[in-house]
């Protein structure tokens, strides 16, 4: 069964300095995504990045990285120059290879607050 | 604004009481996943469909139901309802039947159950 792990119920960051959020993924299907959705506190969920588990370079989007280390089994992002308005929960996700794409399992989500 | 909408936002019912969930999702999209976020549970896949069909199954209760029209909207229904059934319930949407990339998510529906 797969498992996604985020370790940091919160985190704590300064405006414009870079944090990463951790995640861990646990499966045995060779073929899988991962995926990273914020959750403001108004509730909607946003995507914010994917990797394929078989794609050579680490995802980015913006201000939003994705380092993802295979044989580690981590798929941590990374926000460059923070901003408050990126206080919000966020949510590492995986998908499975097979029936659907679209059946993700989700981390528990590690709230980070940008302090000004 | 994801273009997935969710109706309605907010719904306050009691127990043994029966309730819809409704998604239109985006423009042009085939599938619509169904999914519950709790506080004890997370959030939790429970239902796709595919262009009307039912395409897998995750931890949804007997108790729930869904649906897929030929217009492609969705339903969830949630009937005998229980106090731990309150939940905010999201419905997302993507072209095809998987393959890599986003999912499109609505802004929820809010049920509480008392």
């Amino acid at each position: 069964a797969q498992k996604i792990t985020q370790t940091q119920p919160g985190m704590f960051v300064q405006e414009k300095e870079a944090v990463t959020l951790d995640c861990t993924y646990d499966t045995s299907d060779p073929s899988y995504g991962l995926f990273w959705y914020k959750q403001p506190s108004s509730g909607e969920m946003i995507f914010l990045i994917y990797q394929g588990s078989y794609d050579q370079q680490n995802a980015t989007e913006g201000r939003y990285s994705l380092n993802f280390q295979k044989a580690r089994k981590s798929a941590n992002l990374v926000i460059s120059a923070s901003q408050l308005g990126d206080s919000a929960m966020y949510f590492c996700a995986m998908s499975e290879s097979g029936t659907s794409y679209g059946k993700l399992t989700f981390g528990q989500g590690t709230i980070l607050t940008v302090h000004p | 604004d994801s273009g997935v909408t969710q109706t309605p936002k907010h719904l306050i019912t009691a127990t043994g009481q029966r309730v819809t969930l409704r998604c239109s999702p985006r423009s042009g999209d085939l599938s619509v996943y169904w999914y519950q976020q709790s506080l004890d549970q997370g959030l939790q896949f429970l239902i796709q469909y595919y262009n009307g069909e039912e395409r897998a199954k995750g931890n949804i209760l007997e108790r729930f139901s869904a649906q897929q029209f030929p217009d492609l909207h969705s339903e969830l229904n949630l009937s005998s309802l229980e106090l731990g059934d309150s939940a905010l319930y999201f419905c997302a949407s993507s072209v095809g039947r998987g393959g890599s990339g986003e999912l499109f998510f609505g802004e929820g529906s809010r049920l509480t159950v008392l």
